[in-house]
């Protein structure tokens, strides 16, 4: 089985813009959380979502967004984007266990 | 609320045993998950703990004593691929049941 994936890998952008990064999980997944890795903050839960609703969030501003998708396949868009927004970005499908198993991830530079 | 405590760091020595300790409190206790994350790389599941006792997988065990809020992993005859951060994350029920993740550890194999 593919494992997860996760687009782009790399992304600078500029203070104020906005960002959508992707991620497509495992076949047969249909749960996908997305968390935010800081050096200094470690792994900090954005969102879960599952067959297209949010079930979960995290303590993140509005400015944080996600959606997914019929085929289970995730968005998450960041808005007005900060310096402090500079992170890796990690997706990660879970199975029926609920054991997640993450994607490559999005490093995403606000300059 | 739920806290989880791992030591940031640890240095062991090629072949040895070492047992990274994580202690955790929360109120809906739901299983317990370590993570190995190399560096620049998404974090790789490892094990999972729902009951109390050890689960041996070759050259690592994962231990958990719900009773007294406390895993370990060990790792044996280290190897110096075995350098990496290692992730303590508990499943909490009253929190919808996302994963809390620890700092991590930073375990450096020297030769």
């Amino acid at each position: 089985k593919a494992g997860v994936t996760q687009t782009p890998r790399y992304l600078i952008k500029t203070r104020g813009q906005q960002v959508t990064l992707s991620c497509s999980p495992i076949s047969g997944h249909r749960s996908v959380s997305w968390y935010q890795q800081t050096p200094g903050q470690g792994l900090q839960f954005l969102f879960e979502y599952f067959s297209e609703t949010q079930r979960n969030k995290g303590n993140f501003p509005g400015r944080f967004s996600g959606r997914q998708f019929s085929n289970s396949r995730s968005e998450m868009n960041v808005s007005t984007l900060e310096l402090g927004d500079s992170a890796l970005y990690l997706c990660a499908s879970s199975d029926p266990q609920g054991t997640q198993y993450f994607g490559p991830g999005t490093r995403l530079l606000v300059l | 609320g739920q806290n989880i405590d791992q030591p940031t760091e640890m240095t062991a020595t090629e072949g040895a045993i070492v047992q990274i300790n994580c202690t955790y409190q929360t109120s809906g206790f739901n299983g317990l998950f370590w993570y190995q994350q190399h560096a620049g790389e998404a974090p790789t599941f490892l094990s999972y703990n729902v009951l109390d006792g050890l689960e041996e997988k070759g050259r690592f065990s994962s231990f958990l004593s719900r009773s007294k809020g406390y895993s370990y992993p060990l790792l044996k005859e280290l190897q110096m691929k075995d350098s990496a951060s290692y992730l303590c994350a508990v499943r909490d029920r009253n929190q919808g049941g996302k994963l809390i993740f620890g700092q991590g550890t930073e375990l450096s194999v020297k030769p």
